[in-house]
Parts: C-alpha cells; sequence; structure tokens
C-alpha cells in the first residue's frame, strides 16, 4: 500500500459544482495532514491543514477519520481559479516535520 | 516579505555533468527541505536540515547528490555526474522555528534537465 494514495483524476467540473477528493495515508501513527495546492509549473502552497474535527475555510471543508486513515478534501460552488492539482500531505513524524506527499489529484472547472 | 527563493530556475546540462541548485530559504526560517518532482509524479523527499546539520539524508537516491547547507541560511544541492533519469523539478522548502505549525514554504523550483 502507498503511504499516502489519492484518485489521480482527472476531475472536470463546471462552474458551481461541488467537488469532493479522497486520500488514504497508511501509516496510523501520521501525526499531521494537510492539503496543499499545486497550480501547473508552479510551487506547491498549502491550502489548509486538517483536523480531527473537521475545518472549513469558506468554500473549502476538509475532513479526517484516523480510524479509517482517510482524508477528505470538499470544494463548493467551484470557481474557474479552483483549477489546479490538489495535493493530499502527510506527517509522518513530529520530530523532523518530513512530509509525504500523495501524486495529487488534477481538477479542472470548466466555465 | 520575501518567500524562499531558487537559483537558477532552469539548468540544461548534458549527462555525466556536475550542477549545483542554490535555495535561499525564508529569513529566520531554521528548517530547510529538498525535494524533486518528476514528470507526472509526486513529490519524493531528498534531504532536510535544522540549522546547518542534516538529521535526514534518507531520500538521497544515490551518493551522486549531496547537500550542505551554511550559516543556517542558503542551502546548495550538487549532483555529481548527471543522469538523465536525474531530470525533475527540484523544489526547496523551508519551516519556521515554531514548532506548532508543520507547514512548509516552498520556492518556485529549479526545473533541470539532463540532455
Amino acid at each position: 500500500r502507498k503511504e499516502v494514495e489519492q484518485d489521480p483524476g482527472p476531475f472536470n467540473v463546471p462552474e458551481g459544482a461541488t467537488v469532493a477528493f479522497n486520500c488514504t495515508y497508511s501509516n496510523s501513527a501520521s501525526q499531521s495532514f494537510f492539503w496543499y495546492r499545486q497550480d501547473c509549473r508552479k510551487e506547491p502552497k498549502l491550502l489548509m491543514s486538517v483536523y480531527s474535527s473537521g475545518n472549513e475555510d469558506g468554500r473549502f471543508t476538509a475532513q479526517l477519520n484516523r480510524a479509517s486513515q482517510y482524508i477528505s478534501l470538499l470544494i463548493r460552488d467551484s470557481k474557474l481559479s479552483d483549477s489546479a492539482t490538489y495535493l493530499c500531505v502527510v506527517n509522518k513524524e513530529r520530530s523532523n516535520y518530513k512530509l509525504t506527499f500523495g501524486k495529487g489529484t488534477l481538477l479542472t472547472v470548466n466555465p | 516579505g520575501a518567500g524562499v527563493s531558487q537559483s537558477p530556475s532552469n539548468k540544461v546540462t548534458e549527462k555525466g555533468k556536475d550542477v549545483e541548485l542554490r535555495c535561499d530559504p525564508i529569513s529566520g526560517h531554521t528548517a530547510l527541505y529538498w525535494y524533486r518532482q518528476s514528470l507526472g509524479q509526486g513529490l519524493e523527499f531528498l534531504i532536510y536540515f535544522q540549522g546547518n546539520s542534516a538529521p535526514d539524508k534518507s531520500g538521497l537516491p544515490s551518493d551522486r547528490f549531496s547537500a550542505e547547507r551554511t550559516g543556517g541560511s542558503v542551502s546548495t544541492l550538487t549532483i555529481q555526474r548527471t543522469q538523465q533519469e536525474d531530470s525533475a523539478v527540484y523544489l526547496c522548502a523551508s519551516s519556521p522555528p515554531d514548532r506548532s505549525t508543520d507547514t512548509q514554504y516552498f520556492g518556485p523550483g529549479t526545473r533541470l534537465t539532463v540532455l
């Protein structure tokens, strides 16, 4: 089983749609979880951290299920500018902040 | 403020040549990381620095790869005798000393092409 696994997509959705991405991780001792966004030929940028209680930032909602080792990202009312690759990221060991990245899910929002 | 910067932005080299990639982290960030991203692949961890020491070099793919950091700031990743499979985008990231966050801030990367 891969350390961090994501559906690669691509996801093609119309503007205004709601889209959800899922991610699973293999190490049950993983400490912290994130979603990063990467635009084409650009560097990854932190979108949001993921907390056990779930967290929301505007149109974006992240959920963590430790029992199932599963992370999700929900985007509501998607915009053209949401088109990007979404990276699921896990920190296995708090001591050195080593991040493990999934390969990403490509989202294209169409007009 | 200034973000992480990397140079060069693009590097084309011939197989067998050595290359040096540079990273300037955000001022005050004590932790520095190197990753590489090959076409269609996820980010692959290479090495982590805390200050000038590298407690985790586990991701370096071979002994042709080395990295150093001086003055707790600038880092250089060196690839000796480059091979075509070394072609990738090399990304540097840094993070602040505040251990309440694991956020890493990435530079724009160096796109390395080995002919």
